[in-house]
């Protein structure tokens, strides 16, 4: 089956600093990926929306300067946290499209946990 | 209103119950569900997908999908305790929408 891979799988960094997450699809392209957070006990909630090769669309009240999203190829995008908060402590989790005979398929990847200290 | 509603539970069974998770929509434009299954800590897996009215059934679960009121269903036979995780229920049309999740307890 299809798998996402996520790396770190777990990040504890100072406040003030920068964190990159990277998001790959190991066994087919995805035109798109999803980056999601997700707080204890609450669902996913989708932060943007990733095309290869074009800016990501973010959702409402998701800052696009502080959450940077690299999709450079179609198998890797990338979630920047900038200058993190403890705010920002959370679970982030990217998914996949896969294409598969025309229908669409969501993959997700393990998730990364991020503390700010 | 929400366009995937679904009860947060939590919902608690005995094991070897049937368990029975639900999922209303309500907005038309769709193409398929989809059934997520998620442990805590770690990300959604999928677990099942089915694009029209009717059942699909794949070992102890099976999705149902009923377009005429909206609903969709997820039932679990003979349950585990490691059935215990959340389950989203999600719909694509344009793109996909989850449901915020239901926490699902077997136990022993």
């Amino acid at each position: 089956g299809a798998v996402v891979s996520q790396h770190p799988s777990w990040v504890i960094c100072k406040s003030g600093t920068s964190v990159k997450i990277e998001c790959r699809s190991l066994d087919f392209q995805a035109t798109t990926m999803f980056w999601y957070r997700q707080f204890p006990k609450q669902s996913l909630m989708l932060m943007a929306t990733s095309n290869e090769g074009s800016k990501a669309t973010y959702e409402q009240g998701v800052e696009k300067d502080k959450f940077l999203i690299n999709h450079a190829s179609l198998t890797l995008s990338t979630l920047t946290v900038t200058s993190a908060h403890p705010e920002d402590s959370s679970f982030y989790i990217c998914s996949a499209r896969a294409v598969w005979d025309g229908s669409y398929e969501q993959y997700f990847g393990p998730g990364t946990r991020l503390t700010v200290t | 209103q929400k366009e995937v509603e679904q009860d947060p539970g939590p919902l608690s069974v005995p094991e070897g119950a049937i368990v029975s998770l639900n999922c209303t929509y309500s907005n038309s434009a769709f193409q398929y569900f989809m059934w997520y299954r998620q442990y805590s800590r770690k990300g959604p897996e999928l677990l099942m997908y089915t694009y029209s009215s009717g059942n699909k059934e794949d070992g102890r679960f099976t999705a149902q999908v009923d377009k005429s009121s909206k609903y969709i269903s997820l039932f679990i036979r003979d349950s585990q305790p490691s059935d215990s995780a959340t389950y989203l229920c999600a719909k694509y049309g344009q793109n996909f929408v989850f449901g915020p999740g239901t926490r699902l307890s077997v136990l022993p």
